[in-house]
């Protein structure tokens, strides 16, 4: 079981362009997140989905959208990239019925310059 | 507003026991989770508490103090892999996980 992947592993992206990253997983986890992770930071919740076909949004949701079409896939598309994007970001999924517990993918580390 | 603190960072010596303290402040509760994260990988589940008292997990248990808002994961027989920033995170009323900055755990042979 491949559990969460996420791609790209890395990207260096210029200002002003869009990306999506991609997040999946195969566990058939009801919750998707998206973190970002900075230097002396606590992981910040980008936005949520709860479960198929509803989102909402975290801590840090401005420059940021997602969807959530089925179970399994979660994009993030930075619609216009800023320098303050920079950052590692990690997708997760949980389980209501197992504590929540949170299970995260690899992270995807970008640039943007 | 809701708030995690943890220390920065500690050092211990293999062989050792360490303790790692956490205090939160969370609008509702809804659990203790403490996390291991290596440096450049991804965090992995260590510990979840919801009631107060120890729950011992091998070399690591962690403690909950729900009436203090206080909990601690205790690391024995400290092994150099086990050098990585341990995140503390706590669940509020909407079931979302505030996280700490994170303990950066360095050993010394």
């Amino acid at each position: 079981t491949a559990g969460i992947t996420q791609a790209p592993t890395s990207q260096i992206l210029a200002a002003g362009r869009s990306m999506t990253l991609r997040c999946t997983q195969d566990m058939r986890h009801n919750a998707m997140y998206w973190y970002r992770q900075d230097l002396g930071l606590g992981l910040r919740l980008i936005h949520y989905s709860n479960t198929a076909g509803t989102t909402g949004k975290g801590e840090v949701p401005d420059g940021y959208s997602v969807s959530r079409a089925n179970t399994d896939d979660f994009p993030l598309t930075l619609a216009s990239a800023v320098p303050s994007q920079t950052s590692v970001y990690f997708c997760a999924s949980s389980d209501s019925s197992e504590n929540n517990e949170q299970f995260f993918g690899p992270g995807t580390r970008l640039t943007v310059l | 507003g809701q708030n995690i603190d943890q220390p920065t960072e500690m050092t211990a010596t293999e062989g050792a026991i360490v303790q790692i303290n956490c205090t939160y402040q969370t609008s509702g509760f809804n659990g203790l989770f403490w996390y291991q994260q290596h440096a450049g990988e991804a965090p992995t589940f260590l510990s979840y508490n919801v009631l107060d008292g120890l729950e011992e997990k091998g070399r690591f248990s962690s403690f909950l103090s729900r009436s203090k808002g206080y909990s601690y994961l205790l690391l024995k027989e400290l092994q150099m892999k086990d050098s990585a920033s341990y995140l503390c995170a706590a669940m509020d009323s909407n079931y979302q996980l505030i996280w700490g900055a994170g303990t950066k755990l360095i050993i010394k042979p």
